[in-house]
């Protein structure tokens, strides 16, 4: 059975740090890794999506990176800003139309 | 965003009632898919269906039935609801082949009494 771990559970900061996420997962044969955020009482909004075969992706000031041999994904958010304070998700897909395994997010909360 | 509506968005009921929640979708998208998110447990997934009539169960599916009878809508029922289905529920879509992006709704917050 495939397990998502993220770690920190939370994470607090100034405002305009570089900072780093981090998401493991037991088993490596994953179609995609995807990040996602989550505002109090919201849904998810989808960050980054990696596929098995890459090893990055990058949107703005947020680059993921996926090592799938070793089972490890990281989300880097560069200059962070009060804004990005959420919960920060990581998912990994089986492939076809299997669901999503959830970590269960990192907190973070930006400083101004 | 994709076109996913929820509802209700919010529910209250007492144990032992039948309870359904709504998710309909205009991206015409082959995979919808129902979660529960709870504090401590993260989101797991309850059933998913793959294509109208066509579903399957996920981890946490007792106590919880489906059915898709068109592509756009996706039906969750709680046939006697206990008090550990207090939750939120989300629905999501994916899309066949490709990068499979799943996208998700507003959730369904329920609280059963």
């Amino acid at each position: 059975k495939q397990e998502v771990t993220q770690i920190p559970a939370a994470l607090s900061v100034p405002e305009g740090e570089n900072l780093v996420l981090n998401c493991s997962f037991t088993d490596s044969a994953i179609y995609n890794l995807q990040w996602f955020r989550q505002d109090p009482g919201k849904g998810l909004t989808s960050l980054l999506l990696i596929q098995s075969s890459q090893r990055e992706q990058t949107s703005g000031r947020l680059n993921a990176s996926l090592d799938k041999s070793s089972g490890r994904s990281t989300l880097y958010i560069a200059a962070s800003q009060p804004g990005d304070s959420a919960t920060y998700l990581c998912a990994v897909s089986g492939g076809g139309a299997d669901g999503l395994t959830f970590g269960k997010g990192t907190h973070l909360i930006i400083q101004p | 965003d994709a076109g996913i509506t929820q509802s209700p968005r919010h529910k209250v009921t007492e144990t032992g009632t039948p309870v359904t929640l709504r998710c309909h979708q205009t991206e015409n998208h082959r995979y919808m898919y129902w979660y529960r998110q709870d504090p401590g447990h993260g989101l797991r997934l309850i059933h998913y269906s793959y294509g109208v009539k066509d579903t399957d169960k996920g981890e946490v599916s007792d106590g919880y039935s489906v059915s898709r009878s068109k592509t756009e809508d996706f039906l969750l029922t709680l046939e006697s609801a206990t008090s550990s289905q207090t939750s939120v529920y989300f629905c999501a879509t994916g899309t066949s082949g490709g990068e499979n992006i799943q996208y998700f709704g507003a959730g369904t917050r329920l609280s059963v009494l």
